[in-house]
């Protein structure tokens, strides 16, 4: 079965201060990996992905993943967040054998002035 | 619309009510995907189609849960005889995705906003 772990339900962090938020995930076949952000009051938006190649992906507002297979893990940061972050993030796991995407229990980032 | 929209946003119910909670996916969208997200919980996978056809109903959670998407557009999930566990955020989904694809299941989902229901 396929699963996804993310560690920190909270993240309180200081704007300017970087951030991490943990993923790991189980799974017996190849799979693809998804980070989800959800700002308040919207819909779930895309914010990176990976699917083959090279192990870093980054997205267009300076956040950036590292694919580690042998760690089953695909970490989320940022070197210096803003307040505009505060959100709720999803790591998601996708694969070739199956249609849908399973999502982690999401992590709460808050920035503080 | 240019979006996933869904309705009602909002949702009360009595215990043993029926409920219909409505999907219209991004235009042209080949794949729709239903989820139920419990107050601070990620998205649980709940069914999905490929144009009219469900190819996948493995996470609905009992017999009182249903979903169709009849001509391969807007999809309606029914919920019969309502209980308090069924209180959540029903999340709609929808992908492009083409036969063309070499790796269809790589594609962006984009979300709907969302159907709160409450059920007293």
């Amino acid at each position: 079965a396929q699963s996804v772990t993310q560690l920190d339900s909270q993240v309180p962090v200081f704007e300017e201060a970087p951030v991490e938020l943990r993923c790991n995930y189980s799974s017996s076949v190849s799979v693809y990996l998804f980070w989800y952000v959800q700002y308040p009051n919207q819909g779930l938006q895309l914010l990176l992905k990976y699917l083959s190649g090279s192990t870093l992906v980054e997205s267009i507002n300076g956040f950036e993943a590292e694919f580690n297979k042998s760690q089953t893990s695909f970490h989320l940061r940022k070197p210096s967040v803003h307040i505009s972050d505060t959100a709720e993030y999803f790591c998601a796991l996708g694969s070739s054998n199956t249609g849908k995407l399973i999502f982690g229990q999401g992590t709460t980032l808050q920035v503080k002035p | 619309g240019a979006g996933v929209s869904q309705s009602p946003r909002y949702k009360v119910a009595k215990r043993g009510q029926d409920v219909a909670l409505r999907c219209d996916p991004i235009s042209g969208h080949v794949s729709l995907f239903w989820y139920q997200q419990a107050l601070g919980q990620g998205p649980e996978f709940l069914t999905y189609f490929q144009n009219e056809a469900q190819l996948d109903k493995s996470g609905l959670p009992s017999d009182r849960f249903f979903a169709e998407r009849p001509e391969g557009s807007v999809s309606t999930l029914k919920i019969q005889r309502t209980q308090q566990e069924d209180s959540a955020v029903y999340l709609c989904a929808s992908r492009l995705q083409t036969f063309r694809d070499r790796a269809p299941n790589t594609g962006e989902l984009f979300f709907g906003e969302g159907s709160r229901l409450t059920v007293l």
